[in-house]
């Protein structure tokens, strides 16, 4: 169990649908990353928040937005949903004193 | 840009035999650290080991070491005594800078499988 928390396990919603996917960190990391996983373009940086803040953009779309709340949980929205977005969401954090990101088990989002 | 590169799709290696995942990297910066994740069929993503760009000696963990080669810029991964359980998709992935707060770059994946 690497302490990272991700809500729901498994999403499947119609095209056009809007969701939220929910990550709470392991205990004092301030640092949490959201990833996509998919079959043709593998693990894909989204988007990084430290301590509340936005701290780097990978290759989050526009439809795409994401925050970290102050009980330092987060957030990914994703709306109007695309068939090509069916993929693997990962969460991961860090934290000081930590060379490695520790992951959660992922939310499986199934657009049909 | 930062760029990792794992030139196996897939390999296969007979039980209790070693093998050695390849991975190369690209990147301008003298700070950055390596690392090795593995991923069962069930999808979660674990933490193998972790290579520092400063670090002399290669990393080890149990039957996992790091082969650290940086003139050539590349951090292959060593599994000793491979296991059934080791079947699974790996993943090396760069951080630039030694702090642990940027986020990784991952490169496309090897998709081990561990013969009986």
């Amino acid at each position: 169990d690497s302490g990272v928390t991700q809500t729901p396990k498994h999403l499947i919603t119609a095209t056009g649908q809007r969701v939220t996917l929910r990550c709470s960190p392991r205990s004092g990391d301030l640092s949490v990353y959201w990833y996509q996983q998919s079959l043709d373009q593998g693990l894909q940086f989204l988007i990084q928040y430290y301590n509340g803040e936005e701290r780097a953009k990978g290759n989050i779309l526009e439809r795409f937005s994401a925050q970290q709340f102050p009980d330092l949980h987060s957030e990914l929205n994703l709306s109007s949903l695309e068939l090509g977005d069916s993929a693997l969401y990962f969460c991961a954090s860090s934290g000081a004193g930590n060379t490695e990101a520790f992951f959660g088990q992922g939310t499986r989002l199934t657009v049909v | 840009a930062q760029k990792i590169t794992q030139t196996q799709p897939g390999m296969f290696v007979q039980e209790k035999e070693a093998v050695t995942l390849d991975c190369t990297y690209d990147t301008s910066d003298q700070s950055y650290g390596l690392f090795w994740y593995k991923q069962p069929s069930s999808g979660e993503m674990i933490f193998l080991i972790y290579q520092g760009s400063y670090d002399e000696q290669n990393a080890t963990e149990g039957r996992y070491s790091l082969n650290f080669q940086k003139a050539r810029k590349s951090a292959n991964l060593v599994i000793s005594a491979s296991q059934l359980g080791d079947s699974a998709m790996y993943f090396c992935a760069m951080r630039e800078g030694l702090g642990s707060q940027g986020n990784l770059i991952f490169g496309k994946g090897t998709k081990l499988s561990v013969k009986p």
